[in-house]
């Protein structure tokens, strides 16, 4: 069976900081991977999205980037955290477009972000 | 533009009483849709999804959903709730087979208490 991980589960980071969150799935190959945030109040928001190793979308321009240098990994990242940036990040994977019949996205845990 | 709609931010029920959670979409064609659970501090499960055919559909932990093209909804009811059910809820759409994207579009979420 398909797991997902993300790392680490929590974090308390100065602002200006860097920042790196790790996610990677297992029992799958070729997934689509994706970043969602969570800030308190709002619903889930969609920050990046891959199809492939190196294949990037950011779907908010926004002080974070995102990489995928394997198959199966996927970071997010940041080099100078904003207050802004706190928030409850969820790593999650899907196998193939959304739009096809039985496609689903499953979620990690998330990693709580606050920066101060 | 596609967007999700849960009209309730929160709702307190009563043990053992019967749960409708609302949730509205707009999209011109039929959707793909979801509804997930969410434990405080935890990642998204799923508890069901609609692609096509019965309206009715059964998820997990005694949920159960009902697409209604009609008014746009596909609303969330559980018979009878438990106080594990405590926690927030989302609603969420995808494009329709025909569709090609990955993106899954979130509701705000509805947070539900349980009263013993």
């Amino acid at each position: 069976s398909q797991t997902i991980h993300q790392w680490p589960a929590t974090l308390v980071q100065p602002v200006g900081s860097p920042l790196s969150l790790e996610c990677t799935v297992e029992g799958t190959s070729n997934p689509n991977l994706y970043w969602y945030r969570q800030a308190a109040g709002r619903g889930l928001q969609l920050l990046f999205y891959s199809v492939g190793i190196g294949q990037i979308s950011s779907e908010v321009p926004q002080n974070l980037s995102a990489s995928r240098p394997q198959d199966r990994q996927f970071i997010l990242s940041s080099k100078k955290l904003l207050l802004s940036d706190s928030g409850f990040y969820l790593c999650a994977w899907s196998k193939g477009l959304l739009s096809r019949t039985g496609n689903t996205i499953y979620f990690g845990e998330g990693s709580w972000l606050t920066v101060v | 533009a596609q967007s999700v709609t849960q009209p309730d931010i929160h709702i307190t029920v009563s043990e053992g009483a019967s749960l409708e959670l609302r949730c509205n979409y707009s999209y011109g064609a039929t959707p793909y849709l979801f509804w997930y659970v969410q434990s405080p501090g935890q990642g998204l499960q799923l508890l069901l999804k609609y692609f096509s055919g019965d309206t009715l559909v059964q998820g997990i932990k005694g949920f159960e959903a009902e697409f209604k093209r009609s008014q746009s909804s596909f609303n969330l009811r559980k018979p009878s709730v438990h106080w594990s059910d405590a926690a927030e809820y989302f609603c969420a759409v995808a494009p329709g087979y025909g569709g090609a994207t990955n993106k899954l579009i979130f509701g705000t979420g509805t947070l539900l208490a349980v009263q013993p």
